[in-house]
This record gives C-alpha cells, structure tokens and sequence, in this order.
C-alpha cells in the first residue's frame, strides 16, 4: 500500500459545484497534513493545512479522521479558477522531517 | 518577500553530461529539500537539509545523484553522468525554523531537465 493515496480523477465538474477529494495515509504515527494546489507546469503551493478539529477557509473546508486514516478536502461553489491538481502531503515528526506527497486529483471546473 | 529561486529554469543535455541545479532558499529558512516530478507523476524526494545536521539522502536515486548545501543556505544538486531517466522538473524547497512536521514549504519555480 502507497504511503498517501489519492485518486487522480479527473473531476470534471460544472461551475458552482460542490466537489469532495479524499486522501488516505498508512502511516499511524502521521502528524501534520496539509493540501497543495499545483497548477499545470507550475510548482505546488499551500493550500492549507489540516487541523485534528477541520478548518474552512472560505470555500474550502479540510477534515482530519484519524481512524479512518485520511484526510478530506471540500470545495464548495466551484470556480473555473480552482482548476488544477490537489496533493494531499503528509509528515511526521521524529528524525528527519520528510513529508510524503500524494500523487495529486485532477479537477476540471468547467463552465 | 523573495520567494525561493531556482536556475536555470530549463536546462538540456546530452546524456551522459554532468548538470548542476542550483536552488535559492527563503532567506533565514533552515530546512531545504529537493524533489523531482515527472510528468503527470507525483512528487518525489530526493534530498533534505536541516541546519547543520547531515543531510538526509534517503531518497537520491543511484550515486550519479549528489547535493551540497554551502552556508547553510544556496543548494547545489548535481546529476553526473545524465540518463534520459533524469529527464523531469527538479523542485527546491524551503520551510522556516520550526518544529518540522508544522512547517509549510515554499517551493521554487523548478528546473526542467531535458536529456536528450
């Protein structure tokens, strides 16, 4: 089993939408977890990060499950600018501080 | 702020030339890492500085892979003798002191290798 897994998609979804991604992670002892964006031939930048408790930043909502193991990321009202491929990043603490990257979902916000 | 800088932004070689990639981190982050994504391939790591403490090479692919860090900020990764293989975007990344796990990363524009 990969590390961190995601579904590659693509999601292909009309204006407004709402869209949910989900990422699981198969090490327990994981800590941190933050969602990327990468726009096509551009590098990966900050999302935001999940918290234990979930966090919104407006139209994006993160979840943490813990005992599931995976983290999910919901985008609400869809705009043709949230196209672009989410990676999910998981780390933990101890040693050397490596995150592992998820392959990343494909969306497609069409109009 | 100056984010972190990456050169050259496209490089292409012959295989089996050396190539040297050079990354620019965030001033006053201490940890640096390299990554390398292939297309429509996820991220992969390569190589991680942190301060002063030796790097963790854990995921440099083979011995033709190596990486300095001088002054505890620019970063060199050089490729020897280059395989088509090595042919990706080489991403450099740096994050603030912190505790590690918490720390977001800034990455730089990436360098596209091309070896013919």
């Amino acid at each position: 089993r990969k590390e961190v897994e995601q579904d590659p998609g693509p999601f292909n979804v009309p204006e407004g939408a709402t869209v949910a991604f989900n990422c699981t992670y198969s090490n327990s002892a994981s800590q941190s977890f933050f969602w990327y964006r990468q726009d096509c031939r551009k590098e990966p930048k900050l999302l935001m990060s999940v918290y234990s408790s979930g966090n919104e930043d407006g139209r994006f909502t993160a979840q943490l499950n813990r005992a599931s193991q995976y983290i999910s990321l919901l985008i609400r009202d869809s705009k043709l600018s949230d196209s672009a491929t989410y990676l999910c990043v998981v780390g933990r603490s101890g040693g050397s501080y490596i995150p592992t990257f998820g392959r990343g979902t494909s969306l497609i916000v069409h109009p | 702020g100056a984010g972190v800088s990456q050169s050259p932004s496209n490089k292409v070689t012959e295989k089996g030339k050396d190539v040297e990639l050079r990354c620019d981190p965030i001033s006053g982050h201490t940890a640096l890492y390299w990554y390398r994504q292939s297309l429509g391939q996820g991220l992969e790591f390569l190589i991680y500085f942190q301060g002063n403490s030796a790097p963790d090479k854990s995921g440099l692919p083979s011995d033709r892979f190596s990486a300095e860090r001088t002054g505890g900020s620019v970063s060199t990764l050089t490729i020897q003798r280059t395989q088509q293989e090595d042919s990706a975007v080489y991403l450099c990344a740096s994050s603030s002191p912190g505790t590690g796990p918490s720390d977001t990363q800034y990455f730089g524009p990436g360098t596209r290798l091309t070896v013919l």
